[in-house]
């Protein structure tokens, strides 16, 4: 099974609007976190927002908030007032704090165009 | 802002041939991590390394991949024998610790030819 899933493999939004970028994940841990990525055309990774699966409030940093529903097991993402520079792929990732693995799990990433 | 820093940002070998990937992590960082993207698809975890070793490692991390942090600042991906396949998009990061989110390299294109 999937451990991430990303459902939407790609979206338009017109510049100024609010979107969201879906992604569910799987997990038996009870501890993990989830993490969202922009990779813009130039093929960087930049870090957007974090949830820790204990933490009670929703993330948010700036225009970008996660909607985070654990007993649903998703973690979307919220962008408000899109710009045209917010076009990018997106990556939802989860790292599982059991065991030995502090490695990230991704999606197949969202690929978002903002229109102007 | 501390970045982590990946040279060459892209290489062209041909197949066969062995290739080192540099990174330059962020120098209060202790955990490094190989990630690689195959152009197009999703992200795919390599190797972590932890305290001069690999802490764990996915099953596409074969024999013909190696790690190592040779002088105490860079920390180096080989590829002894490139096959065409491992045309990729190959990112570094690096974490503070155990449990802190990661920073990101802007990644190296080796192409394979």
């Amino acid at each position: 099974a999937q451990k991430i899933t990303q459902t939407q493999p790609g979206m338009f939004v017109q510049e100024k609007e609010a979107v969201t970028l879906d992604c569910t994940y799987d997990t038996s841990d009870q501890s993990y976190g989830l993490f969202w990525y922009k990779q813009p055309s130039s093929g960087e990774m930049i870090f957007l927002i974090y949830q820790g699966s204990y933490d009670e409030q929703n993330a948010t940093e700036g225009r970008y908030s996660l909607n985070f529903q654990k007993a649903r097991k998703s973690a979307n993402l919220v962008i408000s007032a899109s710009q045209l520079g917010d076009s990018a792929m997106y990556f939802c990732a989860m790292r599982e704090n059991s065991g030995s693995a502090r490695q990230l799990t991704f999606g197949s990433g969202t690929q978002l165009t903002v229109l102007p | 802002e501390p970045e982590v820093t990946q040279t060459p940002s892209h290489q062209v070998t041909q197949m066969g041939q062995e290739v080192i990937l540099r990174c330059v992590p962020i120098s209060n960082h202790l955990y490094f991590y190989w990630y690689r993207q195959i152009l197009g698809q999703k992200v795919e975890f390599l190797v972590s390394f932890y305290n001069n070793e690999i802490s764990e490692k996915s099953e596409i991390f074969d024999d013909q991949f190696s790690v190592e942090r040779p002088d105490g600042s860079n920390f180096t991906l080989k590829i002894r024998s490139t096959k065409l396949e491992d045309s990729a998009m190959y990112f570094c990061a690096s974490s503070e610790a155990e449990y802190y989110g990661y920073t990101f390299g802007s990644g190296t294109r080796l192409t394979v030819v």
